[in-house]
């Protein structure tokens, strides 16, 4: 599986977009790149994913670079019950099991 | 359509117990899996099962550790003589037969060896 770095943590205004980047450069022609959040004590959640186009859903929006070396989590407007450790995840479909890294603590401040 | 159910959401045994973790999954799930996080770090893969088969458990302790996942019934993780050292968040997740890298996760049992 690909590697990833991710900042350690962040902060954002509330009401105000949240922009998590994520570095897979070494990711593979099959990955796919997903997202998950752990909120504080809690069972970790599924966000999104993509392969190489731009993806959004209720939650979330998926930036995917041309090259697929990075992406971007993007929360539109993020409010405090999205203080959480958001994890970037490159899945390959023959692998069975998700590889949680140190994540990005995303602190969204009042 | 309720989510993944864990239980106990606590448990406290002493040095030498057995600690016993179930886990249901959401209907219609034939994959199970479970991941572990000890404190202040990130969660670890240990062991993802199928109905009455256990597919891949490269992440399960070689010892005192063991699950199984029966035709009827939760799936069960369980940790013979525990240790401090098995203090610890659980998590149980489930996916569908196709797509397992959509998982479902549980609240978590949470581990305290006295």
């Amino acid at each position: 599986d690909a590697k990833t770095t991710q900042p350690t943590s962040m902060d954002c205004a509330e009401g105000r977009a949240a922009n998590l980047p994520c570095n897979h450069s070494t990711i593979s022609g099959n990955e796919y790149v997903y997202w998950y959040r752990q909120i504080h004590s809690q069972g970790p959640q599924y966000i999104i994913h993509g392969l190489k186009n731009n993806e959004t859903n209720e939650m979330a929006s998926l930036i995917i670079t041309e090259d697929r070396k990075s992406s971007t989590l993007i929360l539109p407007h993020a409010t405090l019950r999205d203080t959480a450790v958001y994890y970037c995840i490159p899945c390959d479909s023959g692998a069975n099991n998700l590889f949680f890294g140190t994540g990005t603590r995303l602190t969204v401040i009042p | 359509n309720a989510g993944v159910m864990q239980n106990p959401r606590h448990l406290v045994r002493r040095r030498g117990q057995e600690a016993r973790l179930r886990c249901s999954p959401m209907k219609g799930h034939s994959h199970v899996y479970w991941y572990r996080q000890l404190p202040e770090e990130g969660l670890k893969f240990m062991v993802y099962l199928q109905k009455e088969n256990i597919i891949d458990e490269s992440g399960m302790p070689k010892e005192r550790f063991s699950a199984e996942f029966p035709k009827e019934g939760p799936s069960i993780l369980r940790i013979q003589q525990v240790v401090r050292g098995d203090s610890a968040a659980y998590f149980c997740a489930s996916s569908p037969p196709s797509g397992w890298e959509t998982q479902y996760f549980g609240p978590g049992t949470r581990l305290l060896v006295l």
